[in-house]
């Protein structure tokens, strides 16, 4: 089966523009998460959708970051404006389901630079 | 809220010698543990996960993981290291009441020498 697909996979901005990242979850997979991982930390949740509901986004920077998963399916995530601290790799996952039983799986990330 | 510490930032090991890796965890409740691998470039990858039931738990590539409730650890071992396991090796908890939500360690990044 196809996995959780990303892109683009590599962005350089530079500060105070706009970005946006896709996600296109593992088909049948009703829970998408985006994560921000920062270099040398681990990854730290942005937002969890669950079809097309926002279930946690607790840790998104509402004033700059916005996500939205229309139809339940693909997601994307943007930034905007843009801050030198937002470089980061994104990385979507999507799971069966919300239940701490379902595996998450990952896609490859995009990495942002902004410069 | 959880947490996770992994104390070591970076581990240099042998071809063919054993590799521990360090996780302790801070949660309220009976914490869900999990084991993740990154290869450079790549997204992460699930190496096991403890949930309940027997507190030494098997996974992909030959690594295994024990929980020690009274430690708040869930250790990752293997016993022979490839040189194809260097990456970086992420510990994570997640809460049943959070919804599948995972928090991370700082990582581990394992080097293999020849």
């Amino acid at each position: 089966e196809a996995g959780v697909a990303q892109s683009p996979r590599y962005k350089i901005i530079e500060k105070r523009q706009s970005v946006a990242f896709w996600c296109n979850p593992i088909s049948g997979h009703a829970t998408l998460y985006w994560y921000q991982q920062i270099l040398g930390q681990g990854p730290k949740l942005l937002i969890q959708f669950q079809n097309n509901g926002v279930v946690d986004d607790s840790q998104l920077p509402k004033d700059r970051f916005s996500a939205e998963r229309l139809k339940g399916v693909d997601s994307t995530l943007k930034i905007q404006p843009a801050k030198l601290e937002d470089s980061a790799v994104y990385l979507c996952a999507s799971s069966l389901g919300h239940s701490e039983t379902y595996e998450q799986y990952f896609g490859p990330g995009t990495r942002l630079t902004v410069t | 809220a959880q947490s996770v510490t992994q104390p070591d930032i970076h581990i240099t090991v042998s071809e063919g010698a054993s590799l521990e890796l360090r996780c302790n965890y801070s949660y309220g409740a009976t914490p869900y543990l999990f084991w993740y691998v990154q290869s450079p470039g790549q997204g992460l990858q699930l190496l096991l996960k403890y949930f309940s039931g027997d507190t030494l738990v098997q996974g992909i590539k030959g690594f295994e993981a024990e929980f020690k409730r009274s430690q708040s650890s869930f250790n990752l071992r293997k016993p022979s290291v490839h040189w194809s396991d260097a990456a970086e090796y992420f510990c994570a908890v997640g809460a049943a009441a959070a919804g599948n939500k995972l928090t991370f360690g700082g990582g581990t990044r394992v080097l293999v020498k020849p």
